[in-house]
């Protein structure tokens, strides 16, 4: 099962671009990666996800790296609501069944 | 859309007392999971349904929990008897399936004390 590997926590000035990392050395070839986020006392909340080409949507931009074994979500311009704790997902299949196993994240802080 | 919905939002009950959590999912969703958070575990899923059917409960950590999908926009997970260790926030997560990707969408969250 692929495992991902984030860093507690980080910080970020506001209007700064916030750069998240991830490592998921273990990720399959057909295995997606996800980012969700979760501010205090709310529930998880999906960004992007990919599979091998960069993403980018409203919220974020997901870069992977052309061998798959890591990647970074890129808030461009943080602010104080960005403040959570970000989770990266690669799915992974237990007894036949696809989930999406949630690890601890990383907490980050968006400085005014 | 309203989005997943969950009731109660708060529940605070005494050991012993059969506890019952409420999710309505997504209109048109056909895959429902529940999960509990606490700050020792994590987020941990606990189980999910597809079509109403559930597919994996090994998350469900004992008989005292039970699940139930009497139809698509509507599911229970009740806890009886409860314990003190069962304090978390639980959560209630929809899907489509059917295509590739796994994007669930949470509800707000129960969050529960059992004294």
């Amino acid at each position: 099962d692929a495992k991902t590997t984030q860093p507690p926590s980080m910080d970020c000035a506001e209007g700064r671009a916030a750069n998240l990392p991830c490592n998921h050395s273990t990720i399959s070839g057909n295995e997606y990666v996800y980012w969700y986020r979760q501010i205090h006392s709310q529930g998880p909340q999906y960004i992007i996800h990919g599979l091998k080409n960069n993403e980018t949507n409203e919220m974020a931009s997901l870069i992977i790296t052309e061998d798959r074994k890591s990647s970074t979500l890129i808030l461009p311009h943080a602010t104080l609501r960005d403040t959570a704790v970000y989770y990266c997902i690669v799915r992974v299949i237990i007894q036949g069944a696809q989930k999406l196993v949630f690890g601890q994240g990383t907490r980050l802080t968006i400085n005014p | 859309d309203a989005g997943v919905i969950q009731s109660p939002r708060h529940e605070v009950t005494e050991m012993g007392q059969e506890v019952t959590l409420r999710c309505k999912p997504i209109s048109g969703h056909n895959s429902l999971f529940w999960y509990r958070q606490t700050m020792m575990r994590g987020l941990e899923l606990l189980i999910y349904f597809n079509n109403n059917v559930p597919i994996d409960d090994s998350g469900m950590p004992e008989d005292r929990f039970s699940a139930k999908m009497p139809n698509a926009s509507f599911s229970t997970l009740k806890i009886q008897p409860s314990e003190p260790r069962d304090s978390a926030v639980y959560f209630c997560a929809s899907r489509l399936t059917g295509i590739r990707t796994e994007t669930q969408y949470f509800g707000p969250g129960t969050r529960l004390l059992v004294l």
